[in-house]
C-alpha cells in the first residue's frame, strides 16, 4: 500500500516563528503536492514538485516556501509563520501522469 | 480558465435512502480527467474514481455509481442506499496538465450526513 506520512498530526507555533512541515512518501513517486485546507473554501493548492529539486507554484504561494532534497521527501517551509495560516496542511503523491495522488493523515497547524 | 462547481455545501438524508452529489467542470480543453475523492471524519483523504472525457459510460462500483455527461459539464456521484458509514466530506477534483507535470485542482467539497 501507498503510504504518505507527516511529521506531526498538530502543531502549535507562535507568530512570527519558523515552521518546517515534513511529508515522507515509500512509493518512489515523482510527483509530491502540498495543499492547504479551510472550511468553505476545499484544498487549495499551495506548491508541488514533479521531481527532486524542482518545483511549482499551486494557487496560493504566498507565504511558503518548498525543499525537495530527496525523492521520497517534500518540505513545506512558512518563512515567518502568520495567524492566517493556522489551516490544515495535507501532502500526497503521486507516480505521474493521470495517476491519482495518495493523501497523507494532515497536519492541524495552529498559530498564535 | 477551468472552473469546479460542487453546488451543495451540505446535504442530510436518512439512512437506505439515495443521494446524488453533483459536480460541473467548464473547461475549453477536450481532453481532462476528473476524480472523486472521500474525506471521512478521520481527516485522510480516499481516491474514489478517475474517469476521462472519451468516457461517458455510466460506471458502477457496488452502491456507488458516477454518470459524466460531457454536454452539460456534470460529474455527478449517487450513492445507493445509503449508509452510516457513507457520512463524509466528497470531493471533485479535475486532473490539470501543466509543463511539468500534473495537478489535482479541488471543488470545495459536498458534506453528506447520513442519519439513521
Amino acid at each position: 500500500d501507498v503510504k504518505v506520512t507527516q511529521s506531526s498530526r498538530y502543531l502549535v507555533k507562535r507568530t512570527g516563528e519558523k515552521v518546517f512541515l515534513e511529508c515522507v512518501q515509500d512509493m518512489d513517486h515523482e510527483n509530491m503536492f502540498w495543499y492547504r485546507q479551510d472550511p468553505g473554501l476545499g484544498l487549495r493548492l499551495i506548491y508541488f514538485s514533479y521531481d527532486v529539486k524542482m518545483k511549482e507554484k499551486g494557487d496560493i504561494p504566498e507565504g511558503y516556501s518548498v525543499s525537495r532534497e530527496k525523492k521520497e521527501r517534500f518540505s513545506l517551509i512558512l518563512e515567518s509563520a502568520s495567524t492566517n495560516q493556522t489551516s490544515m496542511y495535507l501532502c500526497a503523491s503521486s507516480s505521474g501522469g493521470t495517476k491519482p495522488p495518495y493523501f497523507g493523515p494532515g497536519t492541524r497547524l495552529t498559530v498564535l | 480558465a477551468q472552473k469546479v462547481t460542487q453546488a451543495q455545501t451540505e446535504i442530510s438524508v436518512v439512512e437506505k435512502e439515495d443521494v446524488t452529489l453533483d459536480c460541473v467542470y467548464e473547461t475549453r480543453d477536450t481532453t481532462y480527467y476528473l476524480f472523486w475523492y472521500k474525506q471521512p471524519p478521520s481527516g485522510e483523504l480516499v481516491f474514489l474514481i478517475r474517469r476521462n472525457s472519451f468516457d461517458e459510460q455510466n460506471e458502477i462500483s457496488g452502491r456507488y455509481s458516477w454518470n459524466f455527461q460531457k454536454s452539460t459539464s456534470s460529474f455527478n456521484f449517487t450513492i445507493t442506499a445509503s449508509q452510516v458509514v457513507d457520512s463524509a466530506v466528497y470531493f471533485c477534483a479535475p486532473h490539470i496538465l501543466t509543463g511539468g507535470g500534473n495537478k489535482l485542482t479541488f471543488g470545495t467539497g459536498t458534506q453528506l450526513k447520513v442519519e439513521l
